[in-house]
């Protein structure tokens, strides 16, 4: 496509269960990122995928996140055992170049609501 | 380590009027600075970048920024608001201290007056 894909674009679900939450990137882009966006606060790093190297884990919050990059291209973030303090927009971006040269190019999110 | 302080977390302007928002960067190299904007439900665009060459940075819809190491800012502006400008505003800095992953300010949320 053309541009980044997020899916589902709205999501409510019940405190205590897994959900997944899916990013299509840009076709030809090795870099991904997954982001967290809460009420009224800035972007909060997850997760970063870069080629085939290891991923960057460290800005996810707790052992119930987790994510994966199939074959270079589409990923998974997923959140076990959801609670109420997961609801907030999950923003995937990609970009082509190292981002110091380059600029990221972000889907719509997903907005996860936890009852 | 980088850091990104964007000084007003809201700004209100009348259409036709100037806009400025107001970003203070600290990073230990040369950063790469950059303004996104989000409009209500979308994702993230990017508006304009700074990665060491000139100064002053023109972006899309006339938004221009001017990159000033002595006083490490990096203040966005534009001389005429239009409606559309409703938004809310990042102002994102990366360098190699922190593998080049970007740090994002807290956001200006921008409303304009007819």
């Amino acid at each position: 496509g053309a541009g980044v894909s997020q899916s589902p674009s709205n999501k409510v679900t019940e405190k205590g269960k897994d959900v997944e939450l899916r990013c299509d990137p840009i076709s030809g882009h090795t870099a991904l990122y997954w982001y967290r966006q809460s009420l009224g606060q800035g972007l909060e790093f997850l997760i970063y995928f870069q080629g085939n190297s290891a991923p960057d884990k460290s800005g996810l919050p707790s052992d119930r996140f987790s994510a994966e990059r199939t074959g270079g291209s589409v990923s998974t973030l997923t959140i076990q055992r959801t609670q109420q303090e997961d609801s907030a927009v999950y923003l995937c971006a990609s970009s082509r170049l190292a981002i110091y040269h380059g600029e990221l190019f972000f889907g719509e999110g997903s907005r996860l609501t936890v009852l | 380590a980088q850091s990104v302080t964007q000084l007003d977390s809201h700004v209100s302007v009348s259409e036709g009027t100037p806009v400025l928002l107001r970003c203070n960067y600290s990073s230990s190299y040369s950063p790469s600075l950059f303004w996104y904007v989000q409009h209500p439900n979308k994702g993230l665009q990017l508006l304009l970048k700074y990665t060491s060459a000139a100064t002053l940075v023109k972006g899309i819809n006339g938004f221009e920024a001017e990159f000033k190491k002595s006083e490490t800012s990096f203040h966005l502006t534009k001389p005429s608001a239009h409606m559309s400008d409703a938004a809310e505003y990042f102002c994102v800095v990366s360098d190699k201290s922190n593998d080049y992953k970007l740090s994002f300010g807290a956001g200006t949320t921008v409303t304009v007056r007819a």
